[in-house]
């Protein structure tokens, strides 16, 4: 069964500082990652996502993601954080094969941003 | 317009009430699912639908159940509301006619159980 590990519950990070949030997968196959955020009061949204081909993936809000296959690992960074970005943020796996896009989700990393 | 909506966005009930949650996309996605969505653990799969005929239980589906009255329309009851019921349903729709299929997610109901 496939799963996912988020290992940080809670990160908090100064405005304009770098970030990057853990993002952990167990998939007996090559997997599909997504990343997506929830900002308060509000439904989720698709930051990026990777298929396949270049490992490095660039998404909206100026984050990018890279998969690892070595480490089972696809973190999300972004070099400069707004207080906007202030949100928790959710990773994402599904099947390759695609019979049925069953999604898991890690549990979740809520970024405070301090100003 | 948002393209997934749902109804109603929070709701407060008594233990053993029955309560429906509503879900509609103007997408055209054939696939639709819902989850909830409970602190620490992300979202967990409830039920899903990849056509008007073809339902699925999910990860946790005991204690509710589903309708897809149309393509665009999923539905998810709770026959009769626990507490432990209380959380945050999202519902979500994908295109099976994508190559790199996407869930996309609508902005939640907020529930409450007495």
């Amino acid at each position: 069964a496939q799963s996912v590990t988020q290992p940080d519950i809670h990160i908090t990070v100064s405005e304009g500082a770098s970030l990057e949030l853990r993002c952990n997968y167990s998939y007996g196959a090559t997997p599909y990652l997504f990343w997506y955020v929830q900002s308060p009061g509000q439904g989720l949204q698709l930051l990026l996502k990777y298929f396949s081909g270049d490992t490095l993936v660039q998404g909206i809000k100026g984050f990018e993601a890279e998969f690892k296959r070595s480490q089972s690992s696809f973190n999300l960074r972004k070099p400069s954080v707004h207080w906007s970005d202030a949100a928790e943020y959710f990773c994402a796996v599904g099947p390759y094969n695609n019979a049925g896009n069953m999604l898991t989700f890690g549990g979740g990393t809520r970024l405070m941003v301090k100003p | 317009d948002a393209d997934v909506t749902q109804t109603p966005r929070n709701r407060i009930t008594k233990t053993g009430k029955r309560i429906m949650l509503e879900c509609s996309q103007t997408k055209g996605h054939d696939r639709m699912y819902w989850y909830r969505q409970d602190p620490g653990l992300g979202l967990r799969l409830i039920y899903y639908s990849f056509d008007v005929k073809d339902i699925n239980k999910g990860e946790i589906s005991d204690g509710y159940s589903v309708s897809r009255q149309a393509q665009a329309k999923f539905s998810l009851s709770l026959e009769s509301a626990i507490p432990n019921q209380t959380a945050l349903y999202f519902c979500a729709t994908s295109d099976s006619g994508t190559v790199q299929e996407t869930q996309y997610f609508g902005p939640g109901t907020r529930l409450l159980v007495l």
